[in-house]
């Protein structure tokens, strides 16, 4: 069946370091692919999103690249603030239009 | 951008009775809605597809006669936890599609809730 696999955390960093979170993925066909982030005491929100094979996702400085060869769709931000301190979730759905799978949540947390 | 709203944000309770989730699209018509739930600390797992106008769709595992789930309109679908018990206090997420999304084929994107905390006594 179709799952998602991301790095346990939590994962500390201080401010400006470099992020990567790894997120890999079984499905079958063409996923699209997602993370998610979820800041303390609010909802999901989409942080970007890739939907075919070799196609960057990016937003706020983070970026993901939807590597079919290797099932993955790692997160990478080059230098973090504190405000990124949050959960993140990587996610596929097999077909537009039905729920998400998701992973089971990284969370980070930034100091300065 | 779409916005989904749910109500109320946070809900304590006793043992034994029943509580109701408001799910909205604000600016957006929905004919599917996906409720979630996701403990402490987990990732959050599908609990029911809800769709406009029909039945909706539970996951395996999840009781259709404890969690009601009504999609009475394009905007609004409702989670009604009867009989709760401290077992069932968790937080509950919706997300809508926008009508017509899942046409253009894959990576139409969903539009998550703020989630709503329940915990029963």
């Amino acid at each position: 069946g179709n799952s998602v696999t991301q790095m346990e955390g939590p994962v500390t960093l201080s401010e400006e370091a470099f992020l990567t979170i790894n997120c890999t993925y079984t499905a079958t066909g063409y996923p699209s692919l997602f993370w998610y982030v979820q800041y303390p005491g609010e909802g999901l929100q989409l942080l970007l999103k890739a939907t075919k094979a070799d196609d960057k996702g990016s937003n706020k400085g983070f970026e993901a690249t939807y590597r079919k060869e290797t099932t993955s769709f790692h997160l990478e931000k080059g230098s973090v603030q504190v405000s990124d301190s949050a959960v993140y979730f990587c996610a596929l759905n097999n077909q537009a239009g039905t729920a998400l799978i998701f992973g089971k949540g990284t969370t980070l947390s930034v100091s300065s | 951008g779409a916005v989904v709203s749910q109500h109320p944000s946070w809900v304590i309770c006793k043992s034994g009775t029943s509580v109701k989730i408001e799910c909205r699209s604000l600016d957006f018509q929905a004919t599917t809605m996906f409720w979630y739930r996701q403990f402490p600390k987990q990732s959050l797992m599908l609990m029911a597809t809800s769709n406009e106008g029909s039945k909706a769709t539970y996951e395996q595992g999840v009781e259709k006669d404890k969690f009601l789930i009504n999609h009475a309109s394009l905007t609004l679908s409702t989670l009604t936890v009867t009989s709760a018990h401290p077992e069932d206090s968790s937080f509950y997420i919706c997300s809508a599609f926008p009508r017509g999304a899942g046409r253009g084929g894959q990576g139409d994107t969903q539009y998550f809730g703020p989630g709503t905390r329940l915990t029963v006594l």
